[in-house]
C-alpha cells in the first residue's frame, strides 16, 4: 500500500518561513492536499492539487510537489499558524485515500 | 452555509453494532462524493470510507467487511454501519465532502466513537 512520510514536528521562529514535507514513491505525479488541524477543531483544507489554496486561505500558504517529496510551505509564520498538518493522497492502485501521519509545527 | 452535522456516536461494548449519520446542507449533495474519516484519541487522520456520486464505494482495509457506507440523496445524508466493533475503532468520526477531482473541502464537526467493556 502507499506509504506517505511526514516528519513528527517541525519548529519555526514567527516572522520566518516553515516547510513541511511529505514524501511518497513518484508522489510528484499525484495531486496533493494539505490539511491543518488545530487542538479540538475538524481539519481544514489549506492547499489542494499541491499549490492551489481554497478562498480564504492566506497567501503564506503555498505548495510545490516534484519527484518524491512535497512541501508544504507558510511564510511570515504567526503563532496562530500553530496546528497539526497532514498531506494526502488519492492511491490509484488501491483506490484509497491515503494521509500522512501528521506534522506537528510549533511557532517558537 | 455548506454545512455537515454528524450525529449517533456513543459509547458501545466490543462486538456490538452502531450506525452514524451525516445531514448535509447548502450543498447540491447528490453531486457529490462523500466520506468518513476517523481519528483516534490522540493520534493522526485515518481514512475509513468513501461512496462517489454514483454510490461507487471503497473501505480502508481495517474496516472491509465490517463497516457500510451508504448514501440517501432524497434526504441528503450520509450513513456508516459500523459492525464487529473493536477497541480499536474508537476514534472521532468525521463526515466529510470531496472526492474524484475534489479534496476534502468541507468537514463535519465529528461525533465521537467509544468502543469499551
Amino acid at each position: 500500500s502507499y506509504v506517505l512520510t511526514q516528519p513528527p514536528s517541525v519548529s519555526v521562529a514567527p516572522g520566518k518561513t516553515a516547510r513541511i514535507t511529505c514524501g511518497g514513491y513518484n508522489i510528484g505525479s499525484k495531486s496533493v492536499h494539505w490539511y491543518q488541524q488545530k487542538p479540538g477543531q475538524a481539519p481544514v483544507l489549506v492547499i489542494y492539487d499541491g499549490d492551489d489554496r481554497p478562498s480564504g486561505i492566506p497567501e503564506r500558504f503555498s505548495g510545490s510537489n516534484s519527484g518524491n517529496t512535497a512541501t508544504l510551505i507558510i511564510s511570515r509564520v504567526e503563532a496562530g499558524d500553530e496546528a497539526d498538518y497532514y498531506c494526502q493522497v488519492w492511491d490509484s492502485s488501491s483506490d484509497h485515500w491515503v494521509f500522512g501521519g501528521g506534522t506537528r509545527l510549533t511557532v517558537l | 452555509e455548506v454545512q455537515l452535522v454528524e450525529s449517533g456516536g456513543v459509547l458501545v461494548k466490543p462486538g456490538g453494532s452502531l450506525r452514524l449519520s451525516c445531514a448535509a446542507s447548502g450543498f447540491t449533495f447528490s453531486t457529490y462524493h462523500m466520506n468518513w474519516v476517523r481519528q483516534a484519541p490522540g493520534k493522526g487522520l485515518e481514512w475509513v470510507s468513501s461512496i462517489s456520486s454514483s454510490s461507487y464505494i471503497y473501505y480502508a482495509d481495517s474496516v472491509t467487511g465490517r463497516f457500510t457506507i451508504s448514501r440517501d440523496s432524497a434526504r441528503d445524508s450520509l450513513y456508516l454501519k459500523m459492525n464487529s466493533l473493536r477497541a480499536e475503532d474508537t476514534a472521532v468520526y468525521y463526515c466529510v465532502r470531496g472526492g474524484g477531482n475534489i479534496p476534502m473541502d468541507v468537514w463535519g464537526q465529528g461525533t465521537t466513537v467509544t468502543v469499551s467493556s
